[in-house]
């Protein structure tokens, strides 16, 4: 089955600074690939995802890129606020009937 | 319009003994998932339905079952609980769409 890694577990940036997330996964048939973030005691929220025809997509300070030929994507953060703070979640998919999520990454954006 | 709702928020059981989680989808989706959260293991699937009457197995289906019979409702069972199964019980849904939308968890505790 897929196996879906996250790097790093934790990170810590400066408010207005950058922050990258990265995920491998194993499967080469995978070819829809999530994030979600996780605030604290809440439920996991969808942020946004991109399918493998597509190699990077954007929606104002975030955007993912995906390398099909490595099996890696990430995403990036622009421009962090206090309320980016959370727990993110990479996920990777053959036919969107599952999810594979990696093990989250925590956010900490330093005022 | 509600979305997704779980039942109970917590519990706390002990060894051996048994319970159902309720999971509620008001937006007809045809697809339901249940996961369980553990720190630093991110979410892992234990069973889905992608349609009324219809389970499947994920990642991890040992000690629990499921059942479907209404499109809007998915129960997870735990017919003899261990200490192991302490955990984060997310459910979630999707349409044909890709975004899964969750449920806001139960916290279930076995001593």
């Amino acid at each position: 089955g897929e196996n879906v890694e996250q790097h790093p577990s934790t990170l810590s940036v400066q408010e207005g600074d950058s922050a990258v997330i990265k995920c491998t996964y194993s499967d080469s048939a995978s070819n829809y690939f999530p994030w979600y973030k996780q605030e604290l005691g809440k439920r996991p929220q969808l942020i946004i995802d991109i399918r493998s025809n597509v190699g990077e997509k954007k929606d104002q300070r975030i955007a993912v890129t995906l390398n099909k030929t490595a099996k890696h994507f990430s995403l990036h953060i622009t421009e962090t606020q206090p309320e980016d703070s959370a727990v993110y979640f990479c996920a990777a998919s053959r036919n969107v009937e599952k999810l594979t999520f990696g093990t989250g990454t925590r956010l900490t954006i330093i005022p | 319009n509600a979305g997704v709702t779980q039942t109970p928020k917590f519990r706390v059981l002990k060894t051996g003994q048994s319970m159902t989680l309720l999971c509620a989808q008001d937006m007809n989706h045809e697809y339901m998932y249940w996961y369980r959260q553990d720190p630093g293991m991110g979410l892992r699937l234990i069973h889905y339905s992608v349609g009324e009457g219809t389970t499947a197995k994920g990642e991890v289906p040992d000690g629990y079952n499921v059942s479907r019979l209404k499109k809007q409702n998915f129960l997870l069972g735990l017919e003899s609980a261990a200490p192991s199964q302490t955990s984060v019980y997310f459910c979630a849904s999707r349409s044909l769409g890709d975004e899964q939308f969750f449920g806001p968890g139960t916290r279930l505790t076995v001593l």
